[in-house]
This record gives C-alpha cells, sequence and structure tokens, in this order.
C-alpha cells in the first residue's frame, strides 16, 4: 500500500496567511493521481484539487497544489475565515487508495 | 444539482449486518464509477470500496480490511447503490460516506452527507 503522510499535522495561521501543507508519498506517484480535500467539522471532505494542481470547479483561487514524484503540497495564498478547517491529500495511483492522515489549519 | 444521500445507518450489535444506500440524483449516475468511504470518529479518511460501471462489468474492488464482509452493489435504474456490511465488529463503527467517482483518474468530487454506523453490543 502505498503510504501518505503530510507534515505539519496542526498549524495556527492568521487571516491573509500564506499557508503550505506538504504530503509525501512512500513511492513515486504520477501527478494524475493525488488529490486534496477540505473537511470542516461534521461535514463530508470537498474536493479541492485534483491531478496535483488542477483546481475543482467553484473553489476559490487562492488554493493552489503543485509537487511530483514523493512529494506534493497545497497551498493557500491568502487564508481566509472559511479556510479553517483540515486538509487532506489522497491518491488514487493504486489501490487501496489512501490518505494522509491530515493537517489541522486553525486560528492564530 | 449532484446530490447524494446516504441511509440505513445505525445502532447495531457485533456479529450483526447492515446495509446502506446511497441514493443520487442530478446526474446520469450508471456513467459514474461509487465509491465508499468511512471516518471513524475523531480519526482521518479510509477508502472501503468502489464498483465500476455496468461497461466494466460493475466489477468492485475493497479494502483488505472489509473484503469479504462488505458488498458494494448498485441499482442504476434507480439510481442507488448500497453497501451490504456484514459480520459487523466494532472498528467498522464510523461515519459512511458514498461518492462519485470521477474516474480515470479516480477523484471523487460529490459527497453525501454521511451515516453513522455505530457497533456496539
Amino acid at each position: 500500500d502505498i503510504q501518505m503522510t503530510q507534515s505539519p499535522s496542526a498549524l495556527s495561521a492568521s487571516v491573509g496567511d500564506r499557508v503550505t501543507i506538504t504530503c509525501r508519498a512512500s513511492q513515486n506517484i504520477a501527478a494524475s493521481y493525488v488529490n486534496w480535500y477540505q473537511q470542516k467539522p461534521g461535514k463530508a471532505p470537498k474536493l479541492l484539487i485534483y491531478s496535483a494542481s488542477s483546481l475543482q470547479s467553484g473553489v476559490p483561487s487562492r488554493f493552489s497544489g503543485s509537487g511530483a514524484e514523493t512529494d506534493f503540497t497545497l497551498t493557500i495564498s491568502s487564508l481566509q475565515a472559511e479556510d479553517f478547517a483540515t486538509y487532506y491529500c489522497q491518491q488514487s495511483n493504486s489501490l487501496p487508495f489512501t490518505f494522509g492522515p491530515g493537517t489541522k489549519v486553525d486560528i492564530k | 444539482e449532484v446530490q447524494l444521500v446516504e441511509s440505513g445507518g445505525g445502532l447495531v450489535k457485533p456479529g450483526r449486518s447492515l446495509r446502506l444506500s446511497c441514493a443520487a440524483s442530478g446526474f446520469t449516475f450508471g456513467d459514474y464509477a461509487m465509491t465508499w468511504f468511512r471516518q471513524a470518529p475523531g480519526k482521518g479518511l479510509e477508502w472501503v470500496g468502489l464498483i465500476r460501471t455496468k461497461p466494466y462489468g460493475e466489477s468492485t474492488e475493497y479494502a483488505a480490511s472489509v473484503k469479504g464482509r462488505f458488498t458494494i452493489s448498485r441499482d442504476d435504474s434507480k439510481s442507488i447503490a448500497y453497501l451490504q456490511m456484514n459480520s459487523l465488529n466494532t472498528e467498522d463503527t464510523a461515519v459512511y460516506y458514498c461518492t462519485r467517482d470521477l474516474a480515470p483518474p479516480d477523484r471523487f468530487d460529490y459527497w453525501g452527507q454521511g451515516t453513522l454506523v455505530t457497533v456496539s453490543s
């Protein structure tokens, strides 16, 4: 199975801050197979970025993704109040599909 | 508007069975694979399994933790996906989500609201 790790596990930030979350896969993954999700408490996850860098329809442009091989990044260019949530990376390169453990972004 | 609505969750004793349903609307259900995930209380997301479309034989794949106990099926005429869960144990306690799978490559753009399954004596 492909293991996904994320760092940091949690961070505190202020509105307007630039936030970067890193995801590392246990083996090389084609960029096409990495997705990022946002989850707020009590809600279902929401797809933000697919294929490492493609913005899902309706998602604000302050979200962006990049990466290749084993290292992938989610960036929020200017954190907004509604962005405080937990973020997960996920690989679809091979079954079983696996997620990172999540990065919780909260208010400083 | 695309909607996925899960139902069928609840409290069940260890060893018993439960069937979850996922009613879809707002898209041509038969054109999409459907994938189930779960999330134990306070934990991360876990892939449970998927069912492909009719052209792909409605073939299924499962996580090792549920293989042989869980079965995913679909009824395209009713736009419903099912998750039959047998021999439930306490580790199966979670919120279960159904999702629309935009494969290829697999990505999950619509999620249901989730249904809570609690396995406890």
